[in-house]
């Protein structure tokens, strides 16, 4: 069964501060590769997702994940966080080509203090 | 505005008794999702189903059931056989068609079920 794991469980920073956020996975096959991220009181959300071709995936807010399959990673990027990127991020994998079966990480609660 | 409508927002139940989430959506997706998101553990996979009439089961349906008679809704039984209910569950969406529909995900704002 895949797993995936997030090294992180709680990333506190400081406004215009860097961000990278770990994922890796076990599933040696074909995946597609998600981040979701749930802002306090909102709906979970789709931030960026990869299925094939640049490894380098651009999403919503200035967000970008690179896909490195020899490290079996998907981490997430951005250059200069701001308050309102505080929330819960999800990484996510899917079980092969074409399966319906998400398995997420536990998550990483992201804190920007001002 | 298309989405996913969750009921009730909050529930509580007394120990044996059986409880029903209503997950309805108005996307016209062919494939509904329930997940259990408890605090530091993500989410995890109870059922899914492609289309009406159909469903399977997740990494964790023991203690649970659904149904899906219509294809904008897909409620979630949680029974007395669930030993620890107490949790956030979430539905959610997806078109579902192809390689690449099937697990862009529409969430739901979830429903919190507390066991007392």
């Amino acid at each position: 069964a895949q797993s995936v794991s997030q090294h992180n469980h709680h990333v506190i920073l400081s406004e215009a501060a860097s961000l990278e956020l770990g994922c890796n996975y076990s599933y040696g096959g074909t995946v597609n590769l998600f981040w979701y991220v749930q802002y306090p009181g909102q709906h979970l959300q789709l931030l960026l997702k990869y299925f094939s071709g640049d490894p380098l995936v651009k999403g919503i807010k200035g967000f970008e994940a690179e896909f490195i399959k020899s490290k079996f990673s998907f981490n997430l990027r951005k250059p200069s966080v701001q308050w309102s990127d505080t929330a819960e991020y999800f990484c996510a994998v899917n079980d092969g080509a074409g399966s319906y079966q998400l398995t997420f990480g536990k998550g990483t609660k992201l804190s920007v203090i001002p | 505005d298309g989405g996913i409508t969750q009921s009730p927002k909050y529930l509580f139940r007394k120990e044996g008794q059986n409880v029903t989430l209503s997950c309805e959506q108005n996307l016209n997706h062919d494939a509904m999702y329930w997940y259990r998101q408890d605090p530091g553990q993500g989410l995890r996979l109870i059922y899914y189903s492609q289309i009406v009439n159909d469903f399977q089961k997740g990494d964790i349906a023991e203690g649970y059931s659904v149904s899906r008679e219509k294809k904008e809704s897909f409620p979630l039984t949680v029974t007395s056989a669930q030993k620890n209910p107490t949790a956030f569950y979430l539905c959610a969406s997806s078109i579902g068609t192809g390689y690449s529909g099937a697990n862009v995900l529409t969430f739901g704002a979830g429903s919190r079920l507390t066991v007392l």
